[in-house]
């Protein structure tokens, strides 16, 4: 997986509580994405990362918020969580100029209940 | 509106039998499409870039084309270890950040 892991793997919470996601790379890649993919819809963007305390939205960032404080590591906070936000969360890396294409981590599977 | 269709949703196969996904598209100023493979329960594993129409790339059993409306993937007497869902993206020039927008997939079985 190019050197990216996320944590954790899989998570179950209840409707209301904060969880976070943790994406951390290895690569030392300047751009850093966050996905959810569901059934009918595949991946989504939901924020991403062009540096190191840069953010910008995505397609379906509401609800959502991120940070990144170090290149390696791109965090994932779900404020107050609802049921709506089950799905299976993906991080990616990106390199830059030149090269655009993604490579994706192992993925993280909420269940907000 | 940006848009990507994957077709057919679904493709079973038989060992060997050699045929084509679509990806159509509609973008404004397509700077890359993007080919990846995804396995049950794992992240999405990068195929192939395509930046201009008439590109072509090839990896084993499997070449890519391009147009300036679609994309195909050819998969050439495929093996059951080919099995998986294919997803195709585009990055186009009015989207920031290199990101991608995908498609919802062509999920492929071939039997043995």
């Amino acid at each position: 997986d190019a050197g990216i892991t996320q944590s954790p793997r899989h998570k179950v919470t209840e409707t209301g509580t904060p969880v976070t996601l943790r994406c951390h790379q290895t690569e030392n890649h300047r751009y850093m994405y966050w996905y959810r993919q569901d059934p009918g819809h595949g991946l989504r963007l939901i924020h991403y990362s062009y540096g190191v305390k840069d953010t910008d939205k995505g397609e379906v960032s509401d609800g959502y918020s991120v940070s990144r404080s170090k290149t390696e590591d791109f965090l994932l906070t779900l404020e107050s969580a609802t049921s709506s936000q089950t799905s299976v969360y993906f991080c990616a890396i990106s390199g830059g100029t030149g090269s655009y294409e993604q490579y994706f981590g192992p993925g993280t599977r909420l269940t907000v209940t | 509106e940006d848009q990507v269709t994957q077709s057919p949703e679904a493709l079973r196969l038989q060992e060997g039998e050699s045929s084509s996904l679509n990806c159509s598209y509609t973008v404004s100023g397509l700077r890359g499409l993007f080919w990846y493979r995804q396995d049950p329960g794992k992240g999405p594993e990068f195929l192939f870039t395509l930046y201009s129409a008439g590109e072509e790339k090839e990896k084993e059993r499997l070449k890519a084309t391009l147009t300036k409306k679609e994309s195909f993937l050819h998969i050439t007497a495929p093996k059951p270890e080919d099995s998986a869902t294919y997803l195709c993206a585009v990055q186009a020039g009015s989207v920031r950040a290199n990101n991608l927008f995908f498609g919802t997939g062509t999920r492929l079985t071939v039997i043995p």
